[in-house]
């Protein structure tokens, strides 16, 4: 499989906690974007790597999140404290500089209770 | 604030027929203008996109037609199929920056058998 790969798909954890997913890009792709996404609503935009810098950062990604693209390969996000409004589907996806075309992962579906 | 307008909300069509799904947006550096199909519990898949060069761009049974001077886009589908039962996406990028996407909230489409 050549897709984007997210791990895990799924992930329930209590308030508070520490929680980190792992996103494999495409593997020629040096793009690589975290979005998240609420239930009935479309993706949004988190944060952006290209090669293994962290180039942009949305403001919803609060002090509580990390990312990270240590050798511009796969990459990381990480939620501390975890608190219930951040119950959400988190998405990665790439994309390589020649072309715009960027390609979703099946997400990280992230349940706090 | 919306960056990318998408209506209507729901589509319920019968098999055969031509749902029509609208977007509008505001930023006139938007360059890119992909729609994608989600199942639940799936990531976004990339349909077909189209860049305000051409006014019309055709790929099987999906059709974009884009108007630039009233910022507007729309995706066709011809001969719906009940597979085509999903959420569908219009989104819009820049190549400025990070090239990130900006969704709309989508559209719940059911094909009727």
């Amino acid at each position: 499989d050549t897709g984007v790969s997210q791990d895990p798909r799924h992930k329930i954890t209590k308030r508070g906690q520490n929680v980190t997913f792992r996103c494999d890009p495409i593997s020629e792709h040096n793009r690589l974007y975290w979005y998240r996404q609420t239930l009935g609503q479309g993706p949004e935009f988190l944060t952006y790597f290209q090669n293994e810098a962290q180039l942009e950062k949305s403001r919803l990604l609060s002090d509580r999140f990390s990312a990270e693209r240590p050798k511009g390969s796969f990459s990381t996000l990480e939620i501390q404290r975890t608190e219930q409004g951040d119950s959400a589907m988190y998405l990665c996806a790439s994309s390589s500089e020649m072309n715009t075309e960027a390609f979703f992962g099946q997400g990280t579906r992230l349940t706090v209770v | 604030q919306q960056q990318v307008k998408q209506s209507p909300q729901s589509l319920i069509v019968q098999k055969g027929g031509i749902p029509i799904i609208n977007c509008a947006y505001e930023n006139t550096a938007f360059d890119y203008f992909p729609w994608y199909q989600q199942f639940p519990g799936k990531g976004p898949a990339l349909l077909i996109a189209i860049r305000p060069d051409v006014s019309e761009k055709k790929e099987g049974r999906f059709t974009i037609s884009f108007n630039k001077s009233a910022k507007q886009f729309s995706l066709h589908i011809m001969d719906s199929q009940p597979g085509d039962s999903a959420t569908y996406f219009c989104a819009a990028s820049s190549a400025t920056g990070a090239n990130n996407l900006f969704f709309g909230t989508g559209t719940r489409l059911t094909v009727i058998p």
